[in-house]
């Protein structure tokens, strides 16, 4: 089934700084890639989904890329905010299904100190 | 997106009693998921609840533990069953389909703590 590695498990910044966190896949058919923010006592909130005939996609401060061919996608989040301090979790359609069956890495904790 | 309810919260529960956790959502969608996060962990699939027929269980998932139901295409109840304290977690439900663009969204979660 499909396997997703996610690098690092904390990340540390200063306000103002860029923030990058990647991920691996291990399915080939995978062909939807979301991020999730989960904040403490809250459920996981999308943030920003990739689909896999782009490489590149950006909402304000937050882009997402992916390499097919070497099956890694990266979330880069700019001028980073105390409010941006979350787990952030990375996830992969198994088996490229269009249903929805997400596959997660192990998520990283991320502060952003004022 | 789906506005999702999720309930309870939380609860306090016994060894050996089981708690029902129910998943509301605001509008119809095709599927519906039932997902485990271990405190400090990730989410981990329990399993795909079919309106109208069994739930499909990931693996190290079983029936008897976790009864899901799914009545219709608004509802559905994930059950943990004969509890240990080993089953203190967070009970996520999630739905998505073509109505959502195949776009997972999450409840608030269900944070159980089994003594």
């Amino acid at each position: 089934g499909e396997n997703v590695e996610q690098h690092p498990s904390t990340l540390s910044v200063q306000e103002g700084d860029s923030a990058v966190i990647k991920c691996t896949y291990s399915d080939s058919a995978s062909n939807y890639f979301p991020w999730y923010k989960q904040e403490l006592g809250k459920g996981p909130q999308l943030i920003i989904d990739i689909r896999s005939n782009v490489g590149e996609k950006k909402d304000q401060r937050i882009a997402v890329t992916l390499n097919k061919t070497a099956k890694h996608f990266s979330l880069h989040i700019t001028e980073t905010q105390p409010e941006d301090s979350a787990v952030y979790f990375c996830a992969a359609n198994a088996g490229g299904t269009s249903y929805g069956k997400l596959t997660f890495g192990q998520g990283t904790i991320l502060t952003v100190h004022p | 997106s789906a506005v999702i309810s999720q309930k309870p919260s939380r609860d306090i529960c016994q060894r050996g009693t089981s708690l029902t956790i129910q998943c509301q959502v605001d509008s119809q969608v095709t599927m519906m998921f039932w997902y485990r996060q271990q405190p400090g962990q990730s989410l981990t699939l329990i399993a795909t609840a079919n309106q109208g027929s069994e739930a499909t269980y990931e693996s190290g998932f079983v029936i008897d533990k976790f009864p899901i139901s799914r009545p219709n295409l608004t509802f559905s109840t994930l059950t943990v069953s004969n509890m240990s304290p080993e089953d203190s977690s967070i009970y996520l439900c999630s739905v998505g389909g073509q109505l959502t663009k195949n776009i997972q969204y999450f409840g608030a979660g269900t944070r159980l703590s089994v003594l």
